[in-house]
């Protein structure tokens, strides 16, 4: 399968904790982008990278969110300091921006739960 | 922020029946997507249609755009209860060129009844 692929799937953690979550995407995709999906919500955009270059990081929610693509295949998110308002969804999305080509193809997300 | 708001909310129709859900949103557009996900997983692309288009087709997938009323529609033919899901339309916002980033609306949560 050469989809999105996300770890990992579940993660609880206990406030105050760190987390990183991890996506792969699809490997001849250029763009990766994060989303945070809370129940009954659509999608809410955080932030993307067009290669290893992030190029859009205003829409993270806070500072303790962080997310980098070193080399320009992976990212990962990472949250410090975990809070209870933190628990959703996280979705990775990739694409290939090329001429009018703008559909973004999902992972299965990382489900958060902070206690 | 959430720039589009679906309608209804929900809807419940039975097996064989047309499904339409409508989107509104508010600022000027790139292109406008549909997305289906089913319960707890990942969203699946649908369709994309562009500014310069009205209307658009996809198997039993038919899109109406009126950028003059920022608002599109998607229509299921012939559902089947395996069309049972939430139904997301996503706007690529002029704003911040096309291709950088989506903005969801709230969803319609579609249930087909067999």
């Amino acid at each position: 399968d050469t989809g999105v692929s996300q770890n990992p799937r579940h993660k609880i953690t206990k406030r105050g904790q760190n987390v990183t979550f991890r996506c792969d995407p699809i490997s001849e995709h250029n763009r990766l982008y994060w989303y945070r999906q809370t129940l009954g919500q659509g999608p809410e955009f955080l932030t993307y990278f067009q290669n290893e270059a992030q190029l859009e990081k205003s829409r993270l929610l806070s500072d303790r969110f962080s997310a980098e693509r070193p080399k320009g295949s992976f990212s990962t998110l990472e949250i410090q300091r975990t809070e209870q308002g933190d628990s959703a969804m996280y979705l990775c999305a990739s694409s290939w921006t090329s001429g009018d080509s703008y559909e973004q193809y999902f992972g299965p997300g990382t489900r958060l739960t902070v206690t | 922020s959430q720039q589009g708001e679906e309608d209804p909310q929900a809807l419940s129709i039975q097996e064989g029946e047309n499904a339409t859900m409508n989107c509104s949103y508010k600022t000027s557009i790139n292109n406008l997507q549909w997305y289906r996900q089913n319960s707890g997983r990942g969203l699946v692309h649908l369709i994309l249609i562009r500014s310069n288009e009205r209307e658009k087709h996809s198997g039993r997938l038919r899109v109406t755009l009126d950028t003059s009323k920022k608002s599109s529609s998607l229509l299921i033919t012939a559902s089947r209860a395996a069309d049972t899901a939430s139904y997301f339309c996503a706007t690529d916002e002029a704003e911040h060129g096309a291709g950088n980033m989506l903005t969801f609306g709230g969803g319609t949560r579609l249930m087909v009844k067999p």
